[in-house]
């Protein structure tokens, strides 16, 4: 089974501070991802991941950076924490598996780390 | 870019109900269609999906779903469902060709059965 984990189930932190958020997966996947869970909003991506040392910005990267230094390990950081960014963050992998031209794996995603900022 | 509709953001049912959730999705070409299940304290999991092939396509736990391409959905259905169906339920979409890009999430649906 594919395992991905988040670092904190819960964290509290102030205005200000910069904030760290990790992610491992365990089975070697190429991509990974992070999103943030709101209430009424759904998920929506913030930042992904082809592969080491890549990034990519998702649909809301304002406020966050990333870091991808090993495969397996994908943090997200918050330079200078708000409380608008207090929410759910989730963390997903998949694998590159490309079937007729189009990519057929599923995310798998981590458990949320959920981040209150004060 | 893709987005996403779920048209009921809260459904209550009484268990043995049918269910049918609404998802609606707009992009101009190709795309993979998920549902996705939260249940209350646990990870978001998958509950099925649709690539390509047969539009009726079956999941997890009795449900289903149906990709209709005219339409742009893909409703999620369970002919009756059970206590333990409470949870919130979302549908996404990506783009199909071989990209990494991320999935782009409905809003979600809390659905809870009454006993």
């Amino acid at each position: 089974d594919v395992k991905v984990t988040q670092s904190s189930r819960y964290l509290v932190k102030r205005t200000g501070e910069k904030v760290f958020l990790e992610c491992v997966q365990d089975m070697d996947h190429e991509n990974m991802f992070w999103y943030r869970q709101d209430p009424g909003l759904g998920l929506r991506l913030i930042y992904f991941s082809y592969d080491v040392k890549m990034k990519e910005k998702g649909d809301i990267p304002e406020g966050y950076s990333v870091s991808r230094e090993k495969k397996e390990r994908f943090s997200l950081i918050l330079e200078s924490a708000s409380t608008n960014q207090t929410s759910m963050y989730l963390c997903a992998s998949r694998t590159r598996n490309v079937f007729g031209g189009r990519d057929t794996d599923t995310q798998y995603f981590g458990p949320g780390t959920r981040l209150t900022v004060l | 870019a893709q987005s996403v509709s779920q048209h009921n953001h809260h459904v209550i049912l009484s268990e043995a109900a049918s269910l049918e959730l609404g998802c609606n999705y707009s992009y101009g070409g190709t795309v993979n269609l998920f549902w996705y299940v939260q249940y209350p304290g646990q990870h978001l999991q998958l509950l099925l999906k649709y690539f390509s092939g047969d539009p009726l396509v079956k999941g997890i736990k009795g449900f289903e779903a149906e990709f209709i391409k005219s339409k742009f959905s893909f409703n999620l259905r369970k002919p009756s469902v059970q206590w333990s169906d409470t949870a919130e339920y979302f549908c996404a979409v990506n783009a199909a060709g071989g990209g990494a890009d991320g999935l782009t999430f409905g809003k979600g649906t809390h659905l809870i059965i009454q006993p």
